[in-house]
């Protein structure tokens, strides 16, 4: 069964301090995987997706993603987090019926 | 384009009553998907289509129905809410396998 662990509910990290998200995955073939962010009261938006090809993914606002079949891991990251990256991020895995992580909130400290 | 939007925003139900979720899309998408939101669960598949006249279900589709008469609309329906429904859901639409899906903003629905 397709599965998506993120084993960190709460992250907080000070502005300008570099972010990485943790994405585990269990899925029976090649997997489509998504980074979704979430902030308070709003819709799912897209930041980045991998399939095939390049292993390391640019996605918007300044995020990138690893995709690594060896540890099943999609981790997200960025180097430099903002203030208005304050929000819920959530991996997912699937063709179109995806399977979400439980997410992780983001606190960023001024 | 709006996207995907979705009618209504919140709604409050006593246990027992009936509604019809809304969703539309402008993007003309194949795939239309609803999904729940509960804290710490992240988000669940309830029931999905493929095109316009047919629906499938997904991981939590008890106690919900669906129906895609138009290509542009995807209707969710409670037939006798519980409180266990109390939560976020959301609609999302896509092309078709693999790409974006991309979300609405949400209904709040409370069962008392």
């Amino acid at each position: 069964a397709q599965s998506v662990t993120q084993p960190d509910i709460h992250i907080t990290v000070s502005e300008g301090a570099s972010l990485e998200l943790r994405c585990n995955y269990s899925y029976g073939a090649t997997p489509y995987l998504f980074w979704y962010v979430q902030s308070p009261g709003q819709g799912l938006q897209l930041l980045l997706k991998y399939f095939s090809g390049d292993t390391l993914v640019q996605g918007i606002k300044g995020f990138e993603a690893e995709f690594k079949r060896s540890q099943s891991s999609f981790n997200l990251r960025k180097p430099s987090v903002h203030w208005s990256d304050a929000a819920e991020y959530f991996c997912a895995v699937g063709e179109y019926k995806l399977v979400f992580g439980a997410g992780t909130i983001l606190r960023v400290k001024s | 384009n709006a996207g995907v939007t979705q009618t209504p925003k919140f709604r409050v139900l006593k246990t027992g009553q009936s509604m019809t979720l809304l969703c539309a899309q402008d993007m003309n998408h194949e795939y239309m998907y609803w999904y729940r939101q509960d804290p710490g669960m992240g988000l669940r598949l309830i029931h999905y289509s493929v095109g316009e006249g047919t629906t499938a279900k997904g991981e939590v589709p008890d106690g919900y129905n669906v129906s895609r008469l138009k290509k542009q609309n995807f209707l969710l329906g409670l037939e006798s809410a519980a409180p266990s429904q109390t939560s976020v859901y959301f609609c999302a639409s896509s092309y078709q396998t693999g790409n974006e899906q991309y979300f609405g903003p949400g209904t709040r629905l409370t069962v008392t």
